[in-house]
């Protein structure tokens, strides 16, 4: 398993303004995602992070609006950009693992971040 | 593209007894996982089952099992003998077998369990 911590666990903002999340991980892991979760709604993967690279974004999803960066294998933050009451959501920062038998093809997720945009 | 279907919204079940949670999804791959997350009010997605689509035994661990139908494209949860605590969303979700993570997420059944 894997230990996930985000910050920041919540926050309010204002309308056009950014905000970037981290998320740390207790080892160093190959994959690594950021989720969204809308209210009352379910998960959507907006990317992959990247150690080294770019992100890859799923669609719908642009960089402009969701830079990521991930500087390691345990480190990688999400920027929500010129943020509108649409973006309130949480933010999951996800990891897979590699088992003995070679991929689980499960996710560990960390807590998630609430952004209320006002 | 992968689709995952949660056709209960909201599920209620009193402590002890039995409940099921439906799950259908459409995939053209045949090599796959599928998955039980539970979501608490804490927000914490939190790993209940996991079933290998090449594995013909349903997963089972502790109270809560599965009935997974390939053919049917089905992939049930059971939670016996509920507690309290079993209160919460629960997902089902997909991942192709080459897809590395990218889960696909059913729209999630909330599910109360009554004293």
């Amino acid at each position: 398993s894997a230990v996930i911590s985000q910050k920041p666990s919540r926050d309010i903002c204002q309308r056009g303004t950014s905000l970037t999340i981290q998320c740390q991980v207790d080892s160093q892991v190959t994959m690594m995602f950021w989720y969204r979760q809308q209210p009352g709604q379910s998960l959507t993967l907006i990317a992959t992070a990247n150690q080294g690279s770019e992100a890859t974004y799923e669609s719908g999803f642009v960089i402009d609006k969701f830079p990521i960066s991930r500087p390691n294998l345990t480190f990688s933050t999400l920027t929500v950009s010129n943020m509108s009451p649409e973006d309130s959501s949480i933010y999951l920062c996800s990891v897979g693992l590699f088992g003995t038998g070679g991929y689980t093809g499960e996710l560990f997720f960390g807590e998630g971040s609430r952004l209320t945009v006002l | 593209a992968q689709t995952v279907t949660q056709s209960q919204p909201e599920m209620s079940v009193q402590e002890a007894e039995t409940v099921t949670l439906s799950c259908t999804y459409d995939t053209s791959e045949n090599n796959y996982y599928l998955f039980w997350y539970k979501q608490p009010p804490s927000r914490q997605m939190i790993l209940v089952i996991r079933q290998e689509a090449y594995k013909q035994q349903n997963a089972t661990e502790n109270r809560f099992s599965v009935n997974f139908q390939k053919a049917a494209k089905s992939f049930s949860l059971k939670i016996s003998d509920s507690q309290l605590g079993d209160t919460a969303m629960y997902f089902c979700a997909f991942a192709g077998g080459t897809s590395y993570g990218k889960l696909t997420f059913g729209q999630g059944t909330i599910l109360t369990v009554h004293p």
